[in-house]
This record gives C-alpha cells, sequence and structure tokens, in this order.
C-alpha cells in the first residue's frame, strides 16, 4: 500500500528537550514536505525537499531541522523545542502524475 | 499574501442535504491545480478531488464535484447528498506550476462543516 508513515502521532515533551519525528514514503516520491496545522490558519509548510540531499525553507522554518539523506526518509528536528511549536504536524511527499500530496496520519506535539 | 480564502469557518447541514463550501484564490500563474482534502476528527488528510486549470469540465468524485469557476477565481466544493460522515474540516489547496521557490502548495484556513440528524 502506497503510503506516508509518520512516527510518533502523539508526543509531550518539554522546553528545550531535543525531538526528531520521522516520516518516510514508500512511493518513491522525490519531493517531500513538512507542514504545521493549526486553528484559523490551516497548513503552513516549514521545510520541503526536492530530491535527497536537497532541501529547503517554508514558510514557518524557524526552530526546525531538516535531513534528506535518502529519497523515502525525511526526518523533522526540533532542536530545542518551545511551546509556540505545540502544533499538528503533518510529513506529505508529492505524487508527480498530478502533483497531489500523499499526508502522513500527523503528529500531535505538545510542548510544555 | 493569502492565496487561498475560504470565507466560512463553519457550516451545518441536514443529513441527505448538499452543501456548498467556498474557496477562492489568487494566483498570476497560468497554470495551476485545485484539491480539496477532508480531515475527519481522528486527524488524517484525506485528499478528496482535484481540478487543474485548463480543464474543461468540472471535477467529480461520487458524490463530490468541484464548481470551478476560473474567471472568478473561485473553486467551491459541492458535496451532495450528506452524510453524517461527512462532518469534517475541509482544507481548499493550490499547487502553483511555476512557482518561483517550489513551495507550490498553498491551504486555506479550512472549513469545519457538521451534518445534523
Amino acid at each position: 500500500e502506497a503510503q506516508v508513515t509518520q512516527n510518533p502521532r502523539y508526543l509531550i515533551t518539554v522546553t528545550g528537550k531535543k525531538l526528531t519525528v520521522t516520516c518516510s514514503q514508500n512511493m518513491n516520491h522525490e519531493y517531500m514536505s513538512w507542514y504545521r496545522q493549526d486553528p484559523g490558519l490551516g497548513l503552513r509548510q516549514i521545510y520541503y525537499s526536492m530530491n535527497v540531499e536537497v532541501t529547503d525553507k517554508g514558510d514557518v522554518p524557524e526552530g526546525y531541522k531538516v535531513s534528506r539523506k535518502e529519497k523515502r526518509n525525511f526526518p523533522l528536528i526540533l532542536e530545542s523545542p518551545s511551546p509556540n511549536q505545540t502544533s499538528l504536524y503533518f510529513c506529505a511527499s508529492k505524487n508527480p502524475a498530478n502533483y497531489g500530496y500523499t499526508f502522513g496520519s500527523g503528529t500531535r506535539l505538545t510542548v510544555v | 499574501a493569502q492565496k487561498i480564502t475560504q470565507t466560512q469557518p463553519g457550516m451545518f447541514v441536514q443529513e441527505k442535504e448538499a452543501v456548498t463550501l467556498d474557496c477562492t484564490y489568487d494566483t498570476s500563474d497560468p497554470s495551476y491545480g485545485l484539491f480539496w482534502y477532508k480531515q475527519p476528527s481522528s486527524g488524517e488528510m484525506i485528499f478528496l478531488i482535484y481540478q487543474g486549470s485548463y480543464d474543461q469540465q468540472n471535477a467529480t468524485e461520487g458524490r463530490y464535484s468541484l464548481n470551478f469557476q476560473k474567471a472568478r477565481k473561485s473553486a467551491n466544493l459541492v458535496i451532495s447528498a450528506s452524510q453524517l460522515g461527512d462532518s469534517a474540516m475541509y482544507f481548499c489547496a493550490m499547487r502553483e506550476v511555476q512557482s518561483f521557490n517550489n513551495n507550490d502548495m498553498r491551504f486555506g484556513a479550512g472549513t469545519r462543516l457538521t451534518v445534523k440528524p
């Protein structure tokens, strides 16, 4: 089954404790992206990657890092999480056939 | 600048009736795609329907249809014969083919639809 797998689904952490949210896709898509979803703001892009070792900032990159060492994986790293990063996070990969996105199941992060 | 506008934060519809969720967009790119996603309370994002800017006919997928009015830059989602399971958040999104930096998928703020029994 074609899918994007995110882990964990839920995470509660404390301010300043580094964390990584993993994302993996099995569709051999080149383009992957991370979004955060906040009430009233929709989804905003954090980082995206056009291929292995090619990453770039989206609209809200501050406080986040990413890496793309292999095509299938695109982890999101919060080096020093803060409460304003409490949000619902989605990883997505882009289908080159119609450019639509396949989303992971989401990670609900709470930083206290 | 906001490129996707969903003006209805919340909508109610009676079961079995049709409902229209509004979406307007702004782009100068002649080639673009419009998408609708459904987000149920469980949180996942489910692709519903796609419309290309050069498509002559409005897209349809089962009970979903996209009312595409290019001159008005609107891409409203129509759900026919609403079901209780349609209660969810709905997001409109646009992809510009010639996006400057490949940050190319923009989402609206969403509309929360509640279907009443």
